[in-house]
Order: C-alpha cells, then structure tokens, then sequence
C-alpha cells in the first residue's frame, strides 16, 4: 500500500537555526498538509496545500514558517528560526479528492 | 471555527470487553468524522470514517455512530484485544480535502489480557 514518506524521522536543531522537514506525499495525491504534534497533546493542523499554493493555515503557521513542493514529489516545510516551542513531532499528510488523509510516521524535531 | 471535545482521556478494559470513545464537535456544518489509531512513534492511522448523510458504519469489530442533531459521534470497539491498546483521535471537518482536520485530544485506551 502507497505510504507519505518523511526524512528525517528525528532532527535536533539549535535555536534560532532554520530545519527543513521533508515528505513525499502518496504519488497521486493532489491535496497536501502538515500537522503538529506536541509530546502528549493533539494532533494540531498547521497548513494545507492545493494547486502550488497555501489552501489554509492556522494561527500556529506564522510567518516563520513556510511550505513548498519544490518538484513533483517532494513538500517541504521550512521553519526560518526554530524557538523552542517548536519543538514537537511533525506530520505530514495526503490525500485525493474523496480519499482519507493519510498520515506519515513524522519527524521529531528537538530545539536546543 | 470548529472544535473538537473527546472524552475520556484514558480507557482501560479488560480483553473481550467494548470500549466506547466519544466525541462532539461545534460547527454544524461539518461533515466528514474519521478515527484516527496512533501507536507509540508512528503517525495516525485510519481505522474508521462517517459521512454526515450516515448514523452508523461497522467494519468488524469496530463502529462508529453519529448524531448530527445533538453534534456528537462515538467510537465502538466490541471484543477488545491486547493489539487494540493505542491513542485514539475523532475528528471533524467541513469538507475532506482541502481544509483543516480538526482533532480531539485523544483517549489512550489499555487493554489488558
């Protein structure tokens, strides 16, 4: 079964230093999304992705962070100075019209 | 916008017993409930969903019921099993794809043999 793929599954970063955090969503899937999860807490939406462009962020997604799929298959998202509030699991997720959100296993990012 | 309530925190039961997880959310027009099951270091998996147009699904020994009026849906898993011990999330949305998946804070359910 096709699976969202997510490099690297664990990221420690110092703050005020910028991380990339990497997916490659299901092949076919045209609707993109990353979500946060801090230790012990919900899983909280950050941004969706539709068409090359933001569909819709929360109040979390501010300007220090930014999203990109930068070819076919890769989406990115770019935090410009981490803080150490950032620090949480980040999923990414995909899906198509009419098809469940699938989620990736995530990345642990620890600011220092 | 729309927000989430998930009750309880914890479940624990006995193997062979039905655990029972609810949910109620706040926007009307939300439409679309998935649950999610998320074992320890991995992401959230689908286990179930439920369209507004539906008051109930099963697939084996789980179900899921959905009472628009009230805004409130529940988890059923009947014949719990030691493999079923898991964090599990309710969510709701207006539309599947698109917009943002609303979780509930999740209910760690422990089944014990």
């Amino acid at each position: 079964e096709p699976e969202v793929t997510q490099t690297p599954s664990h990221q420690v970063t110092q703050m005020g230093q910028e991380v990339i955090l990497r997916c490659v969503p299901i092949s076919n899937h045209l609707y993109f999304y990353w979500y946060r999860q801090i230790l012990g807490q919900k899983v909280e939406f950050l941004v969706s992705f539709y068409n090359n462009e933001i569909s819709e962020k929360s109040e979390i997604f501010d300007d220090q962070f930014s999203v990109e799929r930068p070819d076919g298959s890769n989406f990115t998202l770019k935090i410009r100075s981490t803080k150490l509030e950032d620090s949480a699991m980040y999923f990414c997720a995909s899906c198509d019209t009419g098809s469940p959100l699938h989620f990736g296993n995530g990345t642990r990012l620890t600011v220092t | 916008g729309e927000n989430v309530e998930q009750h309880p925190s914890t479940l624990s039961v006995q193997e062979g017993d039905s655990a029972v997880i609810k949910c109620t959310y706040s926007d009307s027009a939300s439409n679309y409930f998935p649950w999610y099951k998320q074992e320890l270091g991995k992401g959230p998996q689908l286990i179930i969903d439920i369209r507004s147009n539906v008051g109930e699904k099963k697939d084996q020994r789980i179900a899921v019921t959905l009472n628009k009026t009230a805004k409130h849906f529940s988890l059923h898993i009947t014949e719990t099993q030691p493999e079923d011990s898991a964090v599990y999330f309710c969510a709701a949305t207006l539309n599947q794809a698109g917009t943002a998946l609303i979780f509930g804070k999740g209910t760690t359910l422990s089944v014990s043999s």
